[in-house]
């Protein structure tokens, strides 16, 4: 079973400049989750999705980040414009319930988009 | 906001010794998970634990869910380098996850 999908790796770009990173989730899996996670520190929630309707999206600066997710599928995350401190690793995943109980969901991670903003 | 803390932040001990991770919480989660994570790529589960006072085992690692479903710990026995990582709890609400600060544990050969 191939795994979470992640590009570009790494990113590097001036401030005030525009960002896009996808995601493609496992075959099947009807949740997918963007994260923002600073080095050394735990991911933080950015937006949730359930198939291509929007779930969770509280922590995430509307003011310069924006997500789609057409067809329930893939996913872009864009951030436009990029600040200093958006310098973080992005990480996408994915999660399927198991027996409806989501207290046995897990979420498989991808290798994630490592930004740098100068 | 983070819900979790998670103790120590940073961890550094020799090979074959023992350590603890702790994470707590002022709110209650159906369960908590524990990931690792190493260089470069995102965390992988370890474990789920969803009973208060539950105790799982996967080879030198014990985890513990606390009584009142607020809390868990993580025991590592003779540590190895290969454990070296971020260690990551994450409380489970529904169907949203809600991650600790993390832990980053090194450990010298």
């Amino acid at each position: 079973e191939a795994g979470v999908a992640q590009s570009p790796r790494y990113k590097i770009i001036e401030k005030r400049q525009s960002v896009a990173f996808w995601c493609n989730p496992i075959s099947g899996h009807a949740t997918l989750y963007w994260y923002q996670q600073i080095l050394g520190q735990g991911p933080k929630l950015l937006i949730q999705f359930q198939n291509n309707g929007v779930v969770d999206d509280s922590q995430l600066p509307k003011d310069r980040f924006s997500a789609e997710r057409l067809k329930g599928v893939d996913s872009t995350l864009k951030i436009q414009p990029a600040k200093l401190e958006d310098s973080a690793v992005y990480l996408c995943a994915s999660s399927s319930l198991l027996a409806g109980y989501p207290g046995y969901n897990e979420q498989f991670f991808g290798p994630g988009t490592r930004l740098t903003v100068l | 906001t983070q819900l979790l803390e998670q103790s120590p932040q940073f961890l550094s001990i020799q090979e074959g010794e023992n350590l603890t991770v702790y994470c707590n919480s002022s709110s209650v989660f159906s369960s908590l998970q524990w990931y690792r994570q190493e260089p470069g790529e995102g965390p992988v589960l370890l474990v789920t634990v969803v009973t208060g006072g539950e105790v799982k085992k996967l080879k030198r690692l014990t985890f513990q869910f606390g009584d009142a479903r607020k809390d868990s710990s993580l025991h590592i026995t003779a540590a190895q380098p290969g454990d070296t990582g971020l260690y990551l709890c994450a409380g489970v609400g529904g169907n949203q996850f809600y991650f600790g600060t993390g832990t980053s544990l090194t450990v010298i050969p």
